[in-house]
C-alpha cells in the first residue's frame, strides 16, 4: 500500500524556521514528481510546490518563494520542505502527496497532513 | 496564474438527490482538471482526473464532464457519505491552483 507519512509540524514563532518531512513508500519513489499542499484552518487547499522526480525542476506559489526550499533524498524515499521566515499566514496543515503527471497531472496519494502554527 | 471559480459555494440535498458543481477556468486548461472530496480532519481524496476519469475505487455514481474551461462534477444519487469538502484543480500549468470548495450537506 502507498505510503506518505508527514514529520515536523509545531509550534513556531514568526520569523522562525521549520523543516517538515515525508516518508514515502509503496510507489516508486524516484519516478514520481511529489508536492506539498497546505490548508490554512477553516480554509481551502492551496498547492505550496512541487520537484520533479530527479530534483532538477522545482516549483514554488509566489507566497513562500525566496523563504521556503522543497528537496528530495530518492536513496531514503523522502521528501522535505524547509520553511524560513515564516509569517501568521504560513500557519496551515501541510500534506505531501504524489504529483501523478502520466496523463492525470494532479495529486493521487496524500499524507495525513502535519500542522504548523505560526505564533508567538 | 489561473483563477479556478467554483460554484455553489454550499450545497443542500436530500438522499438520492443528483448535485452537480461548477468550475470555471480562466484559461483553457485543456482536460487537465481534477476533483477532489475531502472530509472533516482528512486528507483530500482524488476522485476525477483528466476531468472525466473516474479514480480506482471511487464509486461509479460520481462523474465528470468538460473539457477547455468549464467543467462539472456530479454526483447521481446523493449518498450521506459524500457530505463534505469538494475541491477542482487545475493540472495544465504552473503555480497549480485549485477551486475555493463546495460543501455538500445533506437536507
Amino acid at each position: 500500500d502507498v505510503q506518505l507519512v508527514e514529520s515536523g509540524g509545531g509550534l513556531v514563532q514568526p520569523g522562525g524556521s521549520l523543516t517538515l518531512s515525508c516518508a514515502a513508500s509503496g510507489f516508486t519513489f524516484s519516478g514520481s514528481w511529489m508536492g506539498w499542499v497546505r490548508q490554512a484552518p477553516g480554509k481551502g487547499l492551496e498547492w505550496v510546490a512541487n520537484i520533479k522526480e530527479d530534483g532538477s525542476e522545482k516549483y514554488f506559489v509566489k507566497s513562500v518563494k525566496g523563504r521556503f526550499t522543497i528537496s528530495r533524498d530518492n536513496a531514503k524515499n523522502s521528501l522535505s520542505l524547509q520553511m524560513n521566515s515564516l509569517r501568521a499566514e504560513d500557519t496551515a496543515v501541510y500534506y505531501c502527496a504524489r504529483y501523478f503527471v502520466s496523463g492525470t497531472y494532479t495529486f493521487d496519494y496524500w499524507g495525513r497532513g502535519t500542522l504548523v502554527t505560526v505564533s508567538s | 496564474d489561473i483563477q479556478m471559480t467554483q460554484t455553489p459555494s454550499s450545497v443542500s440535498a436530500s438522499v438520492g438527490d443528483r448535485v452537480t458543481i461548477t468550475c470555471r477556468a480562466s484559461q483553457d486548461l485543456n482536460s487537465w482538471l481534477a476533483w477532489f472530496q475531502q472530509k472533516p480532519g482528512k486528507a483530500p481524496k482524488l476522485l476525477i482526473y483528466a476531468a472525466s476519469s473516474l479514480q480506482s475505487g471511487v464509486p461509479s455514481r460520481f462523474s465528470g464532464s468538460g473539457s477547455g474551461t468549464d467543467f462539472t462534477l456530479t454526483i447521481s444519487s446523493l449518498q450521506p457519505e459524500d457530505c463534505g469538502n469538494y475541491y477542482c484543480q487545475q493540472g495544465k500549468s504552473f503555480p497549480l491552483t485549485f477551486g475555493g470548495g463546495t460543501k455538500v450537506e445533506i437536507k
